[in-house]
């Protein structure tokens, strides 16, 4: 299995910051490697496919980088409604099996 | 606008067996476009992927949860459905369902992700 690993687990900014995620694949997962973010009580939501591609409608801000094992996801300047948790998710073997990073929970500083 | 609904017993018994319908509006869960999926989240925790179905009806399941695990679409209701055997607590979780679409990268190479999910329901493994 594939497994993934994220870092950190936690992080705190402030608004107006720039912050970057990373994620690393235990094996080469070429790009095949996608973003979420989830707010609280709600459900994750996609921001990032093919590990720098954004998803229509997501801002600008985000930005995903990376091949192979190592993958980031930054975001340039934090606005209030991005304090929430990010996931990365493989799909290397696809469609036989995926998985998820354990998440990194960004909080207001 | 598609949109996802999960719907199912909020408690089920220990050993017992825990069934959800997925049900999808708005699109048509028969389509070859998409594939559909699984996920769950134990509370305070990460999501952990259970299982997807592709059109024609393949199904791969996460290795940790084959044995227990059956997911099937009904195409005349327009549902996909989670059943899970032999629940313990360790399964308590909100279970989300998702879709799964194709993507092309920059490079034009296919790729994958779950671009709309349902809202989730929390299910609770307890006598």
């Amino acid at each position: 299995d594939i497994q993934m690993t994220q870092s950190p687990s936690s992080l705190s900014a402030s608004v107006g910051d720039r912050v970057t995620i990373t994620c690393r694949a235990s094996q080469n997962i070429r790009n095949y490697l996608n973003w979420y973010q989830q707010r609280p009580g709600k459900a994750p939501k996609l921001l990032i496919y093919a590990a720098s591609t954004l998803q229509s409608g997501v801002p600008s801000r985000f930005s995903g980088s990376g091949s192979g094992t190592d993958f980031a996801l930054t975001i340039s300047s934090l606005q209030p409604e991005d304090f929430a948790t990010y996931y990365c998710q493989q799909g290397y073997n696809t469609p036989r099996s995926f998985s998820f990073g354990q998440g990194t929970k960004l909080e207001i500083k | 606008q598609l949109q996802l609904q999960e719907s199912g017993p909020g408690l089920v018994k220990p050993s017992e067996t825990l069934s959800l319908t997925c049900t999808v509006s708005g699109g048509s869960i028969g389509s070859s476009s998409y594939y559909w999926g699984w996920i769950r989240q134990p509370p305070g925790k990460g999501l952990e992927w259970i299982g997807n179905i592709y059109y024609g009806g393949s199904t791969y399941y996460n290795p940790s949860l084959k044995s227990r695990v059956i997911i099937s679409v009904d195409t005349s209701k327009n549902q996909l459905s989670l059943t899970l055997t032999s629940v313990t607590a360790a399964d308590t979780a909100v279970y989300f369902c998702a879709r799964g679409m194709y993507f092309y990268d920059s490079s034009l190479l296919k790729r994958d992700a779950f671009d709309i999910w349902g809202q989730g329901t929390m299910v609770t493994v307890s006598s």
